[in-house]
């Protein structure tokens, strides 16, 4: 299985900051990478795809980068609509594989 | 768009239930279908997953389900449904249906499955 090495698990910020969370999978992905934002009681919500394709209807202040096996998901200016848990997920090889997901906070 | 999930609840440890999610809004039939879960206060975890009939209708599950759970699908329905028996504790958690699929990425509000003595 593809292990999916997210981090930190945890984040503290401030309304206006740029924040960033990094996912490292345990071997080449081809760019088969989503990043999913989960409220609480709510459903995951696609955010990016391909690594780095906003989905549709998602703020431009989110965005994805990265190839191979470590990818980056930042968030250019932290809202406090934005509190919630991100996660990334790869959906390269079965089984499919998330990582442990980031907590977000408001400083 | 909607996926509507059912059939969760209190179910002992070794017992067996049936959820079902209702899909309507989308071309189901030809949708490919997973079933994620999350345990309380846990992370995501992708159980299983089930091809369009036109790409075979195959199967594949997660290890620690594997041999006790059973996806399907009723395309006459525009319905999914897992069959899970010899449920352990380690089953509790909320179950989506979801398409997790760039190009239509569609989740039910899941249903909560809790397996206790």
């Amino acid at each position: 299985d593809i292990q999916m090495t997210q981090s930190p698990s945890s984040l503290s910020a401030s309304v206006g900051d740029r924040v960033t969370i990094t996912c490292q999978a345990s071997q080449g992905i081809n760019d088969y990478l989503n990043w999913y934002q989960q409220k609480p009681g709510k459903a995951p919500k696609l955010l990016i795809y391909d690594a780095s394709n906003l989905e549709t209807g998602v703020p431009s202040t989110f965005s994805g980068s990265g190839s191979g096996t470590d990818f980056t998901f930042t968030i250019s200016s932290l809202q406090p609509e934005d509190i919630a848990t991100y996660y990334c997920q790869q959906y390269d090889n079965l089984p499919y594989t998330f990582g442990q997901g980031t907590k977000l906070e408001i400083k | 768009v909607q996926l509507v999930e059912s059939g969760g609840g209190l179910v002992k440890p070794g017992g067996s239930l049936r959820l079902s999610c209702a899909a309507s809004g989308f071309s189901f039939s030809n949708a490919w279908m997973s079933w994620v879960r999350q345990a309380p206060g846990k992370g995501l975890e992708w159980v299983a997953r089930i091809k369009s009939k036109s790409d075979g209708g195959t199967t594949d599950y997660a290890a620690p389900v594997k041999g006790r759970f059973t996806i399907s699908r009723d395309d006459s329905k525009n319905t999914l449904y897992v069959q899970m028996n010899s449920l352990k504790t380690e089953d509790t958690a909320v179950y989506y249906c979801t398409t997790l699929d760039p190009a239509g990425d569609y989740w039910g509000q899941g249903t909560l499955v809790t397996v206790s003595a």
